[in-house]
């Protein structure tokens, strides 16, 4: 079992539409947890830090169930510029402490029109 | 403006030939890491630093070497490149202090070895 895994998607969404992303791990010790952007070619560029329950920041939440081990977010009201693939960041070491972080795959949203 | 510079952005070279990708950051940050992304992979973590003179192994160091003298500059050196090392190569940094996955990127850096 990989230790962070994404559904690759892609996921094709209209205009306007909520979306959302599953983030599984597999260290039930982790405490931080990170969602970050990439545009095709680009750096990716951080979105989200969760190290509680959740984190919400205008159309964009964070929601960590640690019971069941994964992290979600949601876009509400997707825009074209969301378009992109969205990387799902573990920090396995308490306090966010660690250097080695985990990287899922990546989830790629298309929002057409 | 707070950045992350690698060099080169673009470079194709030949088996063998030693090269250095540098980093830099002007954000004063302590952690600093290499990542490489292949398609189907995603971004695995090549070799990290806590801070000066502190480096650490991540899961693909085969292959390559680091080094922190300084606290902004973080290089990463392929004494003999192989095909294998073709890739898109992202440097990264942040502040510890229970911030470590909070990163800025650089641009990536996109070698093609011969």
């Amino acid at each position: 079992r990989k230790e962070v895994e994404q559904d690759p998607g892609p996921f094709n969404v209209p205009e306007g539409a909520t979306v959302a992303f599953n983030c599984t791990y597999s260290n039930s010790a982790s405490q931080s947890f990170f969602w970050y952007r990439q545009d095709c070619r680009k750096e990716p560029k951080l979105l989200m830090s969760v190290y509680s329950s959740g984190n919400e920041d205008g159309r964009f939440t964070a929601q960590l169930n640690r019971a069941s081990q994964y992290i979600s977010l949601l876009i509400r009201d997707s825009k074209l510029s969301d378009s992109a693939t969205y990387l799902c960041v573990v920090n396995p070491v308490i306090y966010n402490q660690g250097g080695k972080l985990i990287f899922g795959q990546g989830t790629e949203l298309s929002v057409k029109p | 403006e707070a950045q992350v510079t690698q060099n080169p952005r673009y470079l194709i070279t030949v088996t063998g030939k030693k090269l250095t990708v540098t980093c830099s950051q002007n954000m004063n940050h302590e952690y600093m890491s290499w990542y490489r992304q292949d398609p189907g992979l995603g971004l695995r973590q090549i070799y990290y630093s806590m801070n000066v003179e502190v480096t650490d192994k991540g899961d693909v160091p085969e292959g390559y070497k680091v080094s922190r003298k300084e606290k902004r500059n973080f290089p990463l050196i392929l004494e003999s490149p192989s095909p294998n090392q073709t890739s898109l190569y992202f440097c990264a940094s942040s502040f510890t202090t229970g911030r470590t996955g909070e990163l800025f990127f650089g641009e990536g850096s996109r070698l093609t070895v011969l």
